[in-house]
């Protein structure tokens, strides 16, 4: 089973500063990482998938990049909303669809 | 746009099972992976299996392979998850999503004597 490692577990940033999260796999995932937000009393929702791809509707600002077991999430100028849990999933091997367990992003 | 709407809240005794309901609306039903994670309260997301409704099989993590079944209704768009011989720690949102770009709501699932 693939195992996904997250970094930091917290991380304290004010508004309109840059927010980097990574997102490390035990083996290679290749581009199979998708990265989602998840607001307390809410579903998660999907940001980016294969990587570096935004879903429909995400806004510019939150771009993703890496391939194999090195992955990351950049949030380039944080906006009040964007203080929420981020996780990452790895599609490449079912099952499992793993995730990772989860960076908390709250407002220094 | 998908829309998946789940089945509600449920309280359950040890020992024994609950099955959850996803109905798809506004998409294509069959040919999508149907995922089902789990929260328990204050933890992170946990995949428990999924199913392609077009090919029929189900694939279950490890953790819950013999406790969990994951079947599809391809006449009425309905994906379920039957999850046997509850115990307390199996409290939790239950939620299934679709290629994870749309959520259900979640299913609050309580299991406590």
């Amino acid at each position: 089973e693939i195992v996904l490692t997250q970094s930091p577990a917290t991380l304290s940033l004010s508004p309109g500063e840059r927010a980097t999260l990574s997102c490390r796999a035990s083996q290679s995932v290749s581009s199979y990482l998708a990265w989602y937000q998840q607001k307390p009393g809410q579903a998660p929702r999907l940001l980016i998938y294969d990587a570096s791809n935004r879903a429909t509707g995400i806004p510019a600002r939150f771009s993703g990049s890496g391939s194999g077991t090195d992955f990351t999430l950049t949030i380039s100028s944080l906006e009040p909303e964007d203080f929420a849990v981020y996780y990452c999933q790895q599609r490449s091997n079912w099952p499992p669809n793993t995730f990772g367990q989860g960076t908390r992003l709250e407002i220094k | 746009q998908v829309q998946l709407v789940q089945s509600g809240a449920e309280v359950k005794k040890p020992g024994s099972s609950v099955k959850v309901s996803c109905k798809a609306s506004g998409g294509t039903f069959s040919s999508y992976a149907i995922s089902w994670v789990r929260q328990a309260p204050g933890q992170g997301l946990e995949w428990m299996g999924g199913i392609i409704p077009i090919f029929g099989t189900a694939n279950y993590a490890q953790k819950f392979q013999g406790r969990v079944t994951i079947t599809a209704d391809e006449s009425t768009s309905t994906a379920y998850m039957e999850l046997s011989s509850l115990r307390s720690e199996d409290t939790a949102v239950y939620y299934c999503a679709s290629m994870g770009q749309h959520w259900g709501q979640g299913t609050l699932v309580t299991v406590s004597s």
